[in-house]
This record gives C-alpha cells, sequence and structure tokens, in this order.
C-alpha cells in the first residue's frame, strides 16, 4: 500500500525559482492537505482540497499555489521561491468522518514521507 | 479551535507506562481531543481521539478529565520505538474537512 506519495523528496531551488510539489494518494480520500515544518515546530497548514475541484487557505497561505488536479493529486506551487520558505513540507489525505452513535469515526489524516526544500 | 498545553520533553523507561499529558482548557463542548505523533523526520501518525469518555485502541489510551479541560494519552508499555514528538490537539469534528493546527509537542525519550 503506498498510501500518500510525495516527490520529489528533496529539492534545492535558488532565490525566485518555481518549483511544483506533487502529492498523489491511493486510498480515495476526498480531502488532502499541504503543511509545512520548520526547524522545532509543528506542522502550519498551508492550503486544503475539501474535495476535487475545491481549494481553500489554511494558516500560512501567502507564497503558495495548490491545485486539486483530481481526486488522486493535489500540487503545491512555489512561483517565486524564497528563502523563507525553505522547510519540509508534507502533504495529508483524509476521507469524511461520520458519526456512528455517540462517536465520530475514526478518520485520521494520512501523511506523506515529505519534501525538504531548501531554497538559497 | 482551543490552545493545548504541552511539557516540551519526558523521559520513559522501556517497559513502563508513558503518561502524556496535556491541558485545553478552552475547549468548547463539540471539540474533540487527538492525538499525533511524528516518529524523528517523517509524517505524522495518528494515535487516537476522544470527546469526553475515555477511549482505548491498540496502541494507547486516552484519558480526558470530567470538566475536559485536561487529558493524558497513555502508552501503557513503552518502547525504544515509541520514541517521538506527540502532539495534543483539539478540534471540532471531522466533517468536510479535517483542519488540524499543531503545537510544538512532547518529546518523548524512551531509554533501555
Amino acid at each position: 500500500n503506498a498510501g500518500v506519495t510525495q516527490t520529489p523528496k528533496f529539492q534545492v531551488l535558488k532565490t525566485g525559482q518555481s518549483m511544483t510539489l506533487q502529492c498523489a494518494q491511493d486510498m480515495n480520500h476526498n480531502s488532502m492537505y499541504w503543511y509545512r515544518q520548520d526547524p522545532g515546530m509543528g506542522l502550519r497548514l498551508i492550503y486544503y482540497s475539501a474535495s476535487e475541484g475545491t481549494t481553500d487557505k489554511g494558516e500560512v497561505p501567502n507564497g503558495y499555489n495548490v491545485s486539486r488536479l483530481n481526486k488522486r493529486e493535489f500540487s503545491l506551487r512555489l512561483e517565486s521561491a524564497a528563502p523563507s520558505q525553505t522547510s519540509v513540507y508534507f502533504c495529508a489525505s483524509s476521507e469524511r468522518g461520520v458519526r456512528t452513535g455517540r462517536l465520530h469515526s475514526n478518520q485520521p489524516q494520512h501523511f506523506g514521507d515529505g519534501t525538504r526544500l531548501s531554497i538559497l | 479551535d482551543a490552545k493545548t498545553t504541552q511539557p516540551p520533553s519526558m523521559d520513559c523507561a522501556e517497559g513502563r507506562a508513558a503518561n502524556l499529558p496535556c491541558n485545553h482548557s478552552t475547549i468548547s463542548g463539540n471539540e474533540y481531543v487527538y492525538w499525533y505523533r511524528q516518529i524523528h523526520s517523517q509524517g505524522p501518525q495518528y494515535i487516537i481521539h476522544g470527546l469526553k469518555n475515555n477511549e482505548t485502541n491498540e496502541m494507547a489510551s486516552l484519558i480526558i478529565t470530567e470538566d475536559r479541560k485536561s487529558s493524558t494519552l497513555i502508552l501503557p508499555h513503552a518502547t525504544l520505538r515509541d520514541t517521538a514528538v506527540y502532539y495534543c490537539i483539539v478540534r471540532v469534528a471531522p466533517g468536510v474537512a479535517d483542519k488540524l493546527i499543531f503545537g510544538t509537542g512532547t518529546r518523548l525519550q524512551v531509554f533501555p
């Protein structure tokens, strides 16, 4: 089971270059997410897509664009990379929660292994 | 979403129970408590979640106080592979999209 696959795993860019990070999931999930993680910090949500055809901003969307290409794929684009965007980027996916009895069903987010991006 | 407070680090001997506390004093009635962990530099991994009753699964137990202002994640028999950063997150019930807000978490070190 591949789960969530991110490409590339590592990338070095120069300031001003553009780059698209790819993410694909094979779990037929409706929702997909992009996070960034800076050293010593938790993850911060950049953008998310609740379902195919929709995207919304998260906590830190500035400097990024996203495309939900189809149900499987959700890409993150840096149009003009800046050193402040040096980070580890994680993609995740999840299914919608469904209430069964007293508790919503377990619909956790499944994460990829990350893309380590350095911008010089 | 409510803010959470966790100790920055904890140690635990292998084979012993690891009890990780989390304060969420501003939690509202429709917010759930979630726990994720991140091993080394991998993507976070879901552990467990609950609303107001204690929950248990194959990985851990979650104890939520009666006033819901704090909770404890229990790893009953910690192993070296449980060394990780553990995140306590509170948010509304999962719906169309599940926007998680991660804090800095607790770094658990399990030692032999």
